[in-house]
């Protein structure tokens, strides 16, 4: 979507690595957020970054899960000891006016 | 925390023809409802929303509206074309703080519209 993009558009890892995804929005949004979107499934929150505000933690699923945002703006999301389970599309998005956009996503894939 | 439903989660319909996908919510606290459209490996694309000071929304091809008394809203699509074909979600926010809260999401409809 205009205004995040997302980085890698794809990884592949080994179940027990750790892997870093990466959300880089556009200025002056007031908020960002990480979903998971499981194959064929909706959309599930993760964690959610509002100003200088503590974050909003209590969609990740367990604590391998952790995220932070630098300077007010690029984020990582960053996934310890990868299950199969964690398989899914991430996606970041953003505030925008008071209406919220999308990145396209990283494809993760844990063997 | 909100539960969003939406249905049905597959709709087929004929070029030309209309399709409506109907959402309803638990929190009464909810004041914005937006709808996405996701086409394969892109992420969800805003098509439009609603707040809660209004009850219809029409841009175009498609409009949205609400019942906050009944807490349901619906999407509406006249005149499908292929290219329409999705999968679309419905979601609700309360506000959080000073801006948007998280959205909710419903489950997805996958629409097909057969030329």
């Amino acid at each position: 979507g205009a205004g995040v993009s997302q980085s890698p558009s794809n990884k592949v890892t080994e179940k027990g690595k750790d892997v870093e995804l990466r959300c880089d929005p556009i200025s002056g949004h007031t908020a960002l957020y990480w979903y998971r979107q499981s194959l064929g499934q909706g959309l599930e929150f993760l964690i959610y970054f509002q100003g200088n505000s503590a974050p909003d933690k209590s969609g990740l699923p367990s604590d391998r899960f952790s995220a932070e945002r630098t300077g007010g703006s690029v984020s990582t999301l960053t996934i310890q000891r990868t299950q199969q389970e964690d398989s899914a599309v991430y996606l970041c998005a953003i505030t925008s006016y008071n209406e919220q956009f999308f990145g396209p996503g990283t494809r993760l894939t844990v063997l | 925390g909100e539960n969003v439903e939406q249905h049905p989660s597959t709709l087929s319909v004929q070029e030309g023809d209309s399709a409506v996908i109907k959402c309803t919510y638990s929190d009464s606290a909810s004041n914005y409802f937006p709808w996405y459209k996701q086409e394969l490996g892109k992420g969800p694309q805003l098509i439009i929303d609603i707040r809660s000071n209004v009850g219809e929304k029409k841009d175009q091809r498609i409009a949205v509206t609400l019942n906050k008394t009944a807490k349901h809203f619906s999407l509406h699509i006249t005149e499908t074309q292929p290219e329409d074909s999705a999968v679309y979600f419905c979601a609700a926010s309360r506000p959080g703080g000073s801006t948007l809260g998280r959205l909710y999401f419903g489950r997805g409809t996958q629409l097909t519209v057969w030329p």
